[in-house]
């Protein structure tokens, strides 16, 4: 069975700091990883997704995640926050002959001047 | 384009009433459909899934039921609201297939009183 953890459920930074929001993933075979951020009171947008090409996945806003088959792995960074960045994000996992997605709890990112 | 519509945006129901969410997608055809629910620091919960017309996948047993009457329509229901209920509930779907990132609909806030 797949399953998602992200460590920390709120994480603090201040504005112009390196975000770093931490996933990892447990699954059978190699996985399809995504990251998503929600903005409160809305649905859920894709931020940046693997699929087993580059382990290096650029995403919008200036995110990026690198994936780590050792160390199931798929941390979420952006060199310098913004304000804007403030939301909660999910990393999420499917594995390969599945067409749902399993979210981990989310973490709030909390973004000060 | 591909959009998704979600309704109510909100909605109170008292305990015991009966619940309709509706969801439908536009600008393609034959998607992958999805509910979940949302609860404070739960995270994401798949409630149900749709490969087609009239195929349900229930992955929570629970008081709640889903309907896929024409392609790119998706119903959540419920014959009687319990309290543990409540939640922000979310429509996606995705493209056919394994691997597939999901689109979020703006989510639907459910208050049973």
């Amino acid at each position: 069975a797949q399953s998602v953890t992200q460590l920390g459920s709120h994480v603090s930074v201040s504005e112009g700091a390196l975000v770093l929001l931490r996933c990892n993933y447990s699954s059978s075979v190699p996985p399809y990883l995504f990251w998503y951020v929600q903005y409160p009171n809305q649905g859920l947008q894709l931020l940046l997704k693997y699929t087993s090409a580059a382990t290096l996945v650029k995403g919008i806003n200036g995110f990026e995640a690198e994936f780590k088959k050792s160390e199931t792995s798929f941390h979420l960074t952006k060199p310098s926050a913004h304000m804007s960045d403030a939301a909660e994000y999910f990393c999420a996992v499917s594995d390969q002959g599945y067409s749902t997605l399993t979210f981990g709890k989310g973490t709030m990112l909390l973004v000060s001047p | 384009s591909q959009t998704i519509h979600q309704w109510p945006a909100t909605l109170v129901q008292p305990v015991g009433s009966p619940l309709s969410l509706e969801c439908t997608v536009e600008g393609t055809s034959n998607p992958n459909l999805y509910w979940y629910r949302q609860a404070a620091g739960r995270g994401l919960q798949l409630l149900f899934y749709s490969v087609g017309i009239g195929q349900i996948s229930s992955e929570v047993p629970q008081n709640l039921s889903a309907s896929r009457p024409q392609d790119r329509q998706f119903i959540l229901s419920s014959k009687k609201l319990l309290l543990s209920d409540s939640g922000f509930y979310l429509c996606a779907w995705s493209s056919p297939g394994e691997g597939k990132w999901l689109f979020f609909g703006e989510g639907s806030r459910l208050t049973v009183l």
